[in-house]
């Protein structure tokens, strides 16, 4: 069974760091691009960030391009999002997801919340 | 950046009723668009992949169309279990830009 599992999520001060995790169980993890989107509370889902299933490619939205840094190890199925310089629109659930190549992200991650607040 | 724009907002309907929602995106995606359904507390859900392929086990009664710019999903006839907020995304560019949503509420 595919699952995937966010960690590293909590209260942090503006301008201060988090590194979030998400490990892969039950798929070949090298395989598939993954992705970060986050959700805001009462605000819609935003792509964040993604990396390549070899980690070829990376990319940014505009809105943490400089402060965030995706990555990844295939030897332990683990995908990263280092985040920096948060700011208090940075709160949101993060989700971690994979992409496959016809069908968008089919698999989902629960979640993990970070508040960012004084 | 391809920006993916929804409408409506917020769509009040009931049970039994046909619904549509329509996304537009700023420049040709052909058919790189899904929809997801979104419930409070819930991980998303892809319903609709390449516009118009229905994801396994998504019943019958969701419907996407669409390419190019323009794109929509319909239901049919809504269910209780419907009730939800709906977004588009792209995936034809890196960005994988979503909409911005649509909240399917109770009327």
């Amino acid at each position: 069974e595919v699952q995937l599992v966010e960690s590293g999520g909590g209260l942090v001060k503006p301008g201060g760091s988090l590194r979030l995790s998400c490990a892969a169980f039950g798929f070949t993890f090298s395989s598939y691009d993954m992705h970060w989107v986050r959700q805001a509370p009462g605000k819609g889902l935003e792509w964040v960030s993604s990396i390549s299933s070899s980690n070829n490619y990376i990319h940014y939205a505009d809105s943490v391009k400089g402060r965030f840094s995706i990555s990844r190890d295939n030897a332990k199925n683990s995908l990263y999002l280092q985040m920096n310089s948060l700011r208090a629109e940075d709160t949101a659930v993060y989700y971690c997801a994979r992409r496959t190549d016809l069908r968008a992200f089919d698999y989902w991650g629960q979640g993990t919340l970070v508040t960012v607040s004084s | 950046d391809i920006q993916m724009t929804q409408s409506p907002s917020t769509l009040s309907a009931s049970v039994g009723d046909r619904v549509t929602i329509t996304c537009r995106a700023s420049q040709t995606i052909i058919s790189w668009l899904a929809w997801y359904q979104h419930k409070p507390g819930k991980v998303p859900k892809l319903l609709v992949y390449r516009a118009s392929s229905l994801e396994s086990g998504v019943p019958s009664r969701f419907r996407g169309s669409g390419s190019g710019t323009e794109f929509t999903l319909t239901i049919s006839s809504l269910q209780p279990e419907d009730f939800a907020t709906y977004y588009c995304q792209q995936y034809n560019s890196y960005s994988h830009t979503f909409g911005q949503g649509t909240k399917v509420e109770i009327k």
